[in-house]
């Protein structure tokens, strides 16, 4: 069963906009991961956030994490026609090594 | 794709047959993972593996088997196909650095498996 889930689910924005896309999830946590996968290929790690982290950098990537809301979001800044992909999702529990990703928001970004 | 190759990259094969997908990395990574991508389901995990001979069942391993008999090579076999295996089919890797597990997963670039 899927731990993490997107929402939404597909997300249109002008090229200099800001995107943000949202995880909730149903069991606690080790970390938090954001990946980003255009058409056709495989995953690409973003960014990972602990869960004693709530606020994380990289670039003009910021994620938040609220533990007690069981959710993460994931917020892109002066968003570029190459940023257009699907983003996930996945997080990591317990000690088994294992990720559980979420559906995916698919992001458009119009140049 | 952080020196993970995938073969073969698309495959067709018909209801029945038996299916082996390779996964092979030269980062010399002691995890490493099969996941299945459907539309409406995001990525689900087959099995993976946390070390040579060491491997354990994922989310959706009904139909699969897996074996790693060297630390570089990760086997994905659909004994006999059906066409609800129809898939992409992602290998991932992730390190042991010093003995503790990294968790961030570097991915292959997928292979296209159509069961007819």
């Amino acid at each position: 069963s899927q731990q993490g889930e997107e929402d939404p689910q597909a997300l249109s924005i002008q090229e200099g906009e800001n995107a943000t896309m949202n995880c909730s999830y149903k069991t606690s946590i080790n970390n938090l991961q954001w990946y980003r996968q255009n058409s056709g290929r495989g995953l690409v790690h973003l960014i990972l956030i602990r869960s004693n982290e709530r606020e994380k950098h990289s670039g003009r990537l910021r994620v938040t994490l609220d533990t007690s809301k069981k959710s993460s979001s994931l917020l892109i800044t002066a968003s570029r026609a190459a940023d257009t992909a699907s983003y996930f999702c996945a997080t990591e529990s317990g000690s088994n090594y294992k990720l559980t990703f979420g559906k995916g928001t698919l992001l458009t970004v119009n140049p | 794709d952080a020196g993970i190759t995938q073969s073969p990259r698309h495959k067709v094969t018909e209801t029945g047959t038996p299916v082996t997908l390779r996964c092979h990395q030269t980062e010399n990574h002691r995890y490493m993972y099969w996941y299945r991508q459907d539309p409406g389901h995001g990525l689900r995990l087959i099995h993976y593996s946390y070390g040579v001979k060491d491997t354990d069942k994922g989310e959706v391993s009904d139909g699969y088997s897996v074996s790693r008999s060297k630390t570089e090579d990760f086997l994905l076999t659909l004994e006999s196909a059906t066409s609800s295996q129809t898939s992409v089919y992602f290998c991932a890797i992730s390190e042991s650095v010093a003995g503790a597990y990294q968790e961030t997963q570097y991915f292959g670039p997928g292979t296209r498996l159509l069961v007819l």
